[in-house]
């Protein structure tokens, strides 16, 4: 699975958009991106994912480059709860379905 | 639904010590698989079934077994604890019938401490 590089912490005011960048330049054509949170060493909670058309569920948007080496998470208003680490992760099919990296994620700081 | 449940949710042992933590799930998920997570950094992959009867290894498999004899239950063993296995263990599962995405559901986690 290709590797993937977050800024370590970023701030969001509440009410705000929170936009998490990731990198993933050596990300392959099958291979889909996925982003899971963890708030406060709970288990992680998935997110949204996407291959490489844009996606928008309850929670946030995932915005993918027309080329996927990188892609942005949105939060559209951020809120306290937001709070958390969020992991963007790069998973391929098949043989890899069941199985998650994790990097070093970004902590996301949401105030008041 | 219970979701994904793990025991004990603490557990302090002395070097030498085997102890198994256990991990259930109650949604007929096909994929069930164990993290663990040190201090500041992210979830590294331990070992992980694809089905009952079937594991395999993961990133970090020394120093631990699994077996998965149902598909609603697989446990981790430590076979003989040591300082470096201090760390929070997260067990996860997941299905891919029917499902859109590999959306993993984890446990709440166990915080094992050796001494």
């Amino acid at each position: 699975d290709a590797k993937t590089t977050q800024p370590p912490s970023m701030d969001c005011a509440e009410g705000r958009a929170a936009n998490l960048p990731c990198n993933h330049s050596t990300i392959s054509g099958n291979e889909y991106v996925y982003w899971y949170r963890q708030i406060h060493s709970q288990g992680p909670q998935y997110i949204i994912h996407g291959l490489k058309n844009n996606e928008t569920n309850e929670m946030a948007s995932l915005i993918i480059t027309e080329d996927r080496k990188s892609s942005t998470l949105i939060l559209p208003h951020a809120t306290l709860r937001d709070t958390a680490v969020y992991y963007c992760i790069v998973r391929g099919g098949g043989t890899s379905y069941g199985k998650l990296t994790f990097g070093q994620g970004t902590i996301l700081t949401v105030h008041p | 639904n219970a979701g994904v449940t793990q025991t004990p949710k603490f557990q302090v042992l002395k070097t030498g010590q085997s102890m198994t933590l256990q991990c259930a799930q109650d949604m007929n998920h096909e994929y069930m698989s164990w993290y663990r997570q040190d201090p500041g950094m992210g979830l590294r992959l331990i070992h992980y079934s694809v089905g009952a009867g079937i594991t395999d290894q993961g990133e970090v498999p020394n120093g631990y077994n699994v077996s998965r004899s149902t598909t609603e239950d697989f446990p981790l063993r430590l076979l003989s604890a040591a300082p470096s296995q201090t760390s929070v263990y997260f067990c996860a599962s997941s299905s891919k019938r029917g499902a859109k995405s590999d959306e993993q559901f984890f446990g709440p986690g166990t915080r094992l401490t050796v001494l």
